[in-house]
C-alpha cells in the first residue's frame, strides 16, 4: 500500500462546476496534510493545508479531513480553465517528515 | 519576502561525476527539506535539515547527501551519477512551529545524466 494515494486521472470538469479531488493516508498518525498545484514544467506551489477533522475554505478552494477515514479531499469550486494542472497532495507524518501522493491531472475546459 | 532559490537552474553532467546543488530558503526559515522528481516516481523526499542537523532520511542511497549552514542554507551533493539520477531537484523550506509547517518550494534544479 503507498502511503499516500491519489487517482491519477485524468479529471475532466467542464468551466464553472466543481472539481473534486481525493486522497488516502496509510500512517494514522498523521499531523498535517496539504494540497499543492503544480503546473506543467513549474515547482509545486501550495493551495491550502488542514490539520484538524471538517472542512477548512480559502476562496474557491475547500479541503475536506476525516482521520478516522484517513481521507482528505479537495474541492474547487467555479472550476476554471486556469484551474487545468497537476493537484498533488501531500501529508506530514508522525515522525514529521512529509510524503507526497504521485497527483491527480485535471483538466478544466471550456 | 524572498521566495526559495535554487541554484543552478539547469545542469548537464556525465556518469559518474558528482554534483553540488544550492538551496536558500525563505528568510526565516530554519527547515530545508529535499525532494527529488521524476515522471515515473513522483515526488520522493531525500531529506530534511533543521538547524544544521540532519532531521529526516528517505530511502535513498548513500550517494545522495546534504547539508545545511547556520544561516539556513543548505546543499544537496550526489556523487557517482547514475542515468537514472536524471530528475527536477526541488528543495522546500518551512517555518517549523506554527500552523501545519507547511513547505514552500523553490523552483528547482534540473539535473540531466548523460
Amino acid at each position: 500500500q503507498k502511503e499516500v494515494e491519489q487517482n491519477s486521472g485524468p479529471l475532466s470538469v467542464p468551466e464553472g462546476a466543481i472539481a473534486s479531488l481525493n486522497c488516502t493516508y496509510s500512517d494514522r498518525g498523521s499531523q498535517s496534510f496539504f494540497w499543492y498545484r503544480q503546473y506543467s514544467g513549474k515547482s509545486p506551489e501550495l493551495i491550502m493545508f488542514i490539520y484538524s477533522n471538517g472542512d477548512k475554505e480559502d476562496g474557491r478552494f475547500t479541503a475536506q479531513l476525516n482521520k478516522a477515514s484517513q481521507y482528505v479531499s479537495l474541492l474547487i469550486r467555479d472550476s476554471q480553465p486556469s484551474d487545468s494542472a497537476t493537484y498533488l497532495c501531500a501529508v506530514r507524518r508522525n515522525n514529521n517528515d512529509m510524503r507526497f501522493g504521485a497527483g491527480t491531472r485535471l483538466t478544466v475546459k471550456p | 519576502k524572498a521566495g526559495v532559490t535554487q541554484t543552478p537552474r539547469y545542469l548537464i553532467k556525465t556518469r559518474g561525476q558528482q554534483v553540488t546543488l544550492s538551496c536558500s530558503p525563505i528568510s526565516g526559515h530554519r527547515s530545508v527539506s529535499w525532494y527529488q522528481q521524476t515522471p515515473g516516481q513522483g515526488l520522493q523526499f531525500l531529506f530534511e535539515y533543521f538547524s544544521e542537523t540532519q532531521r529526516n532520511k528517505g530511502n535513498f542511497p548513500g550517494r545522495f547527501s546534504g547539508r545545511q549552514f547556520s544561516n539556513s542554507r543548505s546543499e544537496m551533493n550526489v556523487s557517482t551519477l547514475e542515468l537514472g539520477d536524471s530528475a527536477l531537484y526541488l528543495c522546500a523550506s518551512s517555518l517549523v512551529g506554527t500552523g501545519g509547517n507547511e513547505q514552500y518550494f523553490g523552483p528547482g534544479t534540473r539535473l540531466t545524466v548523460t
